[in-house]
């Protein structure tokens, strides 16, 4: 079953927007993590938050957590054309860190 | 550094046949996992294996088998195969079974069964 929900499904910007990217999940979690996936291969590991952060950055990418609220967003600044992907939002939570429960994902399309 | 490699990269199969997807982990890494991508979904879990020991399995039928050799590559095997299990098969390795630890993904096997 799915754990986090990605929102929104799509997103169209122009190059040199931001981008933000939600992802809502159910349960407590250990650490959420956020993945970049280009037209159904591999998955890019991006940024890993731990339950007891709240705030994290890598370069023009900028995620929070919320674990009242449970949720996250991801941002990310000036985006390219080559940030065109799919964006998930996995979580793992229990005694489980080595399995990631993922989100159905964000189509994210940056036009030039 | 060569990355997560799997292999084959697409695949063909008919009903009730048997498949085995190959992955080789980074070296160094003990770890490796097994995820199902359906069209337009998020990757499942599907096993985690750790030090050639299942650790962890999702909700997968008994027809998805897989096994960890002693240079740590692993194989996934599913058989009796359905239309439903086409989809992308991801492995990823990790270094370690257990705490905080990013998993590099390989590119997957994209299976179609017919």
């Amino acid at each position: 079953s799915q754990q986090g929900e990605e929102d929104p499904q799509a997103l169209s910007i122009q190059e040199g927007e931001n981008a933000t990217m939600n992802c809502s999940y159910k349960t407590s979690i250990n650490n959420l993590q956020w993945y970049r996936q280009n037209s159904g291969r591999g998955l890019v590991h991006l940024i890993l938050i731990r339950s007891n952060e709240r705030e994290k950055h890598s370069g023009r990418l900028r995620v929070t957590l919320d674990t009242s609220k449970k949720s996250s967003s991801l941002l990310i600044t000036a985006s390219r054309a080559a940030d065109t992907a799919s964006y998930f939002c996995a979580t793992s939570s229990g005694g489980s860190n080595y399995k990631l429960t993922f989100g159905k994902g964000t189509l994210l399309t940056v036009n030039p | 550094d060569a990355g997560v490699t799997q292999s084959p990269t697409h695949l063909i199969k008919t009903r009730g046949q048997q498949v085995t997807l190959r992955c080789s982990p980074i070296s160094g890494h003990k770890s490796v996992s097994w995820y199902q991508q359906v069209l337009g979904q998020g990757p499942q879990f599907i096993f985690q294996y750790y030090e050639k020991e299942e650790r962890g399995r999702g909700n997968f039928p008994d027809r998805f088998s897989a096994r960890q050799f002693p240079n740590y590559s692993s194989e996934l095997n599913v058989n009796a195969l359905l239309l439903g299990d086409s989809a992308l098969y991801l492995c990823a390795s990790s270094l370690a079974g257990r705490g905080l630890r990013e998993q590099y993904f390989g590119p997957g096997t994209r299976l179609t069964v017919t």
